[in-house]
């Protein structure tokens, strides 16, 4: 079944403490990219990737790293999580028919 | 300003019922749009995309009026299962996209 898949899907964490949220695809698109999405402010996106070892910054990158070793992963990473980094967070790969954003199920994350 | 600005609703409408949502957009230069559709903060799905000449799904049509900077889509014969959040969507450089806050409507028995 073609895919986006996150983990983990809910954590709770406290300041500072590093963290990873992973995100992989098995459509073999090239296209990948993170949101989060908060209330009032609709989904705004984080960082994009183009293709493996190509990443952007999208609108909100402050406080996050991205890397793209692979094709299919693209793993989100908070160094020093921070309250205001409590989110529902939203990894997507683009691609098909319509070039459209194919989202994973989402990462609830809280920040204590 | 926001890149892309909708009416949050909710609309409440019901079964049977045509409505209609609109979305504007900032930056002129905008080349692609889309509506997705978000079920209670689970993941948005493709609705359709908008093309500049219109473009009809079954009872979904999407309109592009680039004069005025805004995308439209008009439900008809509105199902329970539409019921959901409708996300307008942007781009102009083909990798950044601009989501909207969402319209809420639910549809009433």
């Amino acid at each position: 079944e073609a895919q986006v898949t996150q983990n983990p899907r809910y954590l709770i964490t406290v300041t500072g403490k590093k963290l990873t949220v992973t995100c992989s695809q098995n459509m073999n698109h090239e296209y990948m990219s993170w949101y989060r999405q908060d209330p009032g402010l609709g989904l705004r996106q984080i960082y994009y990737s183009m293709n493996v070892e190509v990443t952007d910054k999208g609108d909100v990158p402050e406080g996050y790293k991205v890397s793209r070793k692979e094709k299919r992963n693209f793993p989100l990473i908070l160094e020093s999580p921070s309250p205001n980094q409590t989110s529902l967070y939203f990894c997507a790969s683009r691609g098909g028919s319509y070039n459209e954003q194919f989202f994973g199920p989402g990462t609830r994350l809280t920040v204590l | 300003r926001k890149e892309v600005e909708q009416d949050p609703g909710p609309f409440n409408v019901p079964e049977g019922a045509t409505v209609a949502f609109n979305c504007t957009y900032s930056n002129s230069a905008s080349q692609s749009f889309f509506w997705y559709r978000q079920d209670c903060r689970k993941e948005p799905k493709l609705l359709m995309s908008v093309y500049s000449s219109g473009n009809e799904d079954g009872r979904f049509t999407a309109q592009l009026n680039r004069a005025s900077q805004y995308i439209s889509l008009l439900i008809r014969d509105s199902k329970l299962s539409d019921s959901a959040t409708y996300l307008c969507v942007v781009t102009w450089t083909g990798n950044q996209f601009y989501f909207g806050t969402g319209t809420s409507l639910t549809v009433i028995p």
